[in-house]
C-alpha cells in the first residue's frame, strides 16, 4: 500500500510570512494524484491544492502553491503571505489514478502568530 | 462546489445503543462513499469503502457487524454504529465520490462535514 509521511507534526509561522510543510510519498505507479487539504477547527475537510503526478508544472493556487519532485517522491506545500485564517492542519493525501482510495498523511498543524 | 451533507452533525448517546450517520450528495451522484474515522489529532482512518447498490468492504480492524453501511443510493450512505461503547466516541466522516468526465476522468472526491459521536 501506499504511504504519505508527514515529518513535521507542528509548525508555525508569522503572520504575512512563508511558510513549507513537507510531505514524502512512496509508491510504485507511475500516474496518481497528490493533494494538500486543510482540516480548520470546524473540522471540515477543504481541498487546497491538486497536482496530476503526469503534470511536470507545479499546481498553484493564490497564495499556495506546490513543489512537486517526482523522482524524490515529494509534495511540500508553500503557503506565502500567510493569514490568521490560514491556522489549520494540513494534510498530504495520495490517490492512484486507478483507484479512488486516499491515502493521508498524519498531518502537519500550522499555528500562525499575528 | 459540490455540497454534502451529514446528519446529525454531533450525537451523544448511551452505551449500547445504535446510532445512525446519514451522509448525501446534495448535487452530485456519488458512484463510491468512504467513511473515515477520526481522533482528536489524528489521521483520517478508512474504514470501509462501499459502491452503490453493492455491499461494502471493510477495511482490516473494522467490524463490520458494528459499523453497518448501506448505500442504498447515489445521493445517500448511510453509517449505523450498533451496540455504541465509549471506545466508538470519534469523529465520522463520509466522503463521496463523483465520477468526472472527459478529457481526463477524474474522479472528484469531496468530504462531509462530519459527525461527532459520544458514547457515554
Amino acid at each position: 500500500a501506499q504511504t504519505v509521511t508527514q515529518s513535521q507534526p507542528e509548525m508555525s509561522v508569522q503572520e504575512a510570512e512563508t511558510v513549507t510543510l513537507s510531505c514524502t510519498y512512496d509508491t510504485s505507479e507511475s500516474d496518481y494524484y497528490l493533494f494538500w487539504y486543510k482540516q480548520p477547527p470546524s473540522r471540515q475537510m477543504i481541498l487546497v491544492i491538486r497536482q496530476e503526478a503526469y503534470k511536470q508544472q507545479n499546481a498553484t493556487e493564490n497564495r499556495f502553491s506546490v513543489n512537486f519532485q517526482k523522482a524524490a517522491k515529494s509534495f511540500s506545500l508553500k503557503i506565502s503571505d500567510s493569514q490568521l485564517g490560514d491556522a489549520a492542519m494540513y494534510f498530504c493525501a495520495y490517490r492512484s489514478n486507478t483507484g479512488n482510495q486516499f491515502y493521508f498523511g498524519t498531518g502537519t498543524s500550522l499555528t500562525v502568530i499575528p | 462546489g459540490a455540497v454534502v451533507s451529514q446528519h446529525p452533525s454531533w450525537v451523544i448517546c448511551k452505551s449500547g445503543t445504535s446510532v445512525k450517520i446519514e451522509c448525501r450528495s446534495l448535487d452530485f451522484q456519488a458512484t463510491t462513499m468512504f467513511w473515515y474515522r477520526q481522533f482528536p489529532k489524528q489521521s483520517l482512518m478508512l474504514m470501509a469503502t462501499s459502491n452503490e447498490g453493492s455491499k461494502a468492504t471493510y477495511e482490516q480492524g473494522v467490524e463490520k457487524d458494528k459499523f453497518l453501511i448501506n448505500h442504498a443510493s447515489l445521493t445517500l450512505s448511510t453509517l449505523t454504529v450498533t451496540s455504541a461503547h465509549p471506545e466508538d466516541s470519534s469523529f465520522y466522516i463520509c466522503s463521496p465520490n463523483q465520477r468526472g468526465g472527459y478529457p481526463r476522468s477524474y474522479n472528484e472526491q469531496f468530504f462531509g462535514p462530519g459527525t461527532r459521536l459520544t458514547v457515554l
